[in-house]
């Protein structure tokens, strides 16, 4: 059975400090993403990395980093959290190329998300 | 940034009602589109993934169709259960070498089904 791991599903920070969020897939996936979900907001894209080291911003990258050392693990960084960083986060991966394959679409494979309130 | 819409926000339906939902985007540098599905305390599950135009997929009572002329992609439910109360988000994906698969989704159709 295919997996995503996050490995805290609750979490409650102070302001300012530091917080890292991890996820691990273990389907030999390439491409793997970070996105929060606000109500009336859908989910939208932090990160994502197609390539162990490399990364791109999403659509919402201020505050965050990511870092990929290994195929299977992406972790996100709230170097200095604040109270607008209270959010269910999620994340996914997905074996998409890039290529043109109708065969490969890129489904993604969602965790179970880390909910994280910021105090 | 590939816009995509998603109506209603809020679907409620008794059970054995058959529903629908719309999901928009624009039609140029179009290259997937996705449903997934949301239960609560779990993970978004993929429905379908579509590509080409016309293209109609069923999964039981879910099935969904594909227009990628117009821009747009309806789902439906024939029969509602219960079971199918859920958050419903759809995603596209545009053409282009460095897409990786990177999908923008739309704010997601709530469905409430009423026993």
């Amino acid at each position: 059975d295919v997996k995503v791991t996050q490995s805290s599903r609750y979490l409650v920070k102070r302001t300012g400090e530091k917080v890292f969020l991890e996820c691990v897939q273990d389907m030999d996936h390439e491409n793997m993403f970070w996105y929060r979900q606000d109500p009336g907001l859908g989910l939208r894209l932090i990160y994502f990395s197609y390539d162990v080291k490399m990364k791109e911003k999403g659509d919402i990258p201020e505050g965050y980093s990511v870092s990929r050392e290994k195929k299977e693990r992406f972790s996100l960084i709230l170097e200095s959290a604040s109270t607008n960083q209270t959010s269910m986060y999620l994340c996914a991966s997905s074996s998409y190329s890039g290529l043109a394959v109708p065969a490969n679409t890129g489904e993604l494979f969602f965790g179970e998300g880390s909910r994280l309130t910021v105090l | 940034i590939l816009n995509v819409e998603q109506s209603p926000q809020s679907l409620h339906v008794q059970e054995g009602d058959s529903t629908n939902f719309t999901c928009s985007f624009p039609s140029s540098n179009f290259y997937a589109l996705h449903w997934y599905r949301w239960e609560t305390a779990k993970s978004p599950e993929a429905l379908f993934v579509m590509t080409l135009n016309g293209d109609e997929k069923k999964k039981g009572r879910i099935s969904a169709t594909l227009n990628t002329k117009e821009g747009y992609s309806y789902l439906y439910i024939k029969g509602s259960q219960p079971e199918d109360s859920a958050t419903y988000l759809c995603a596209g994906t545009g053409a282009g070498g460095t897409s990786y698969g990177k999908l923008t989704f739309g704010q997601g159709t709530i469905l409430t089904v009423h026993p």
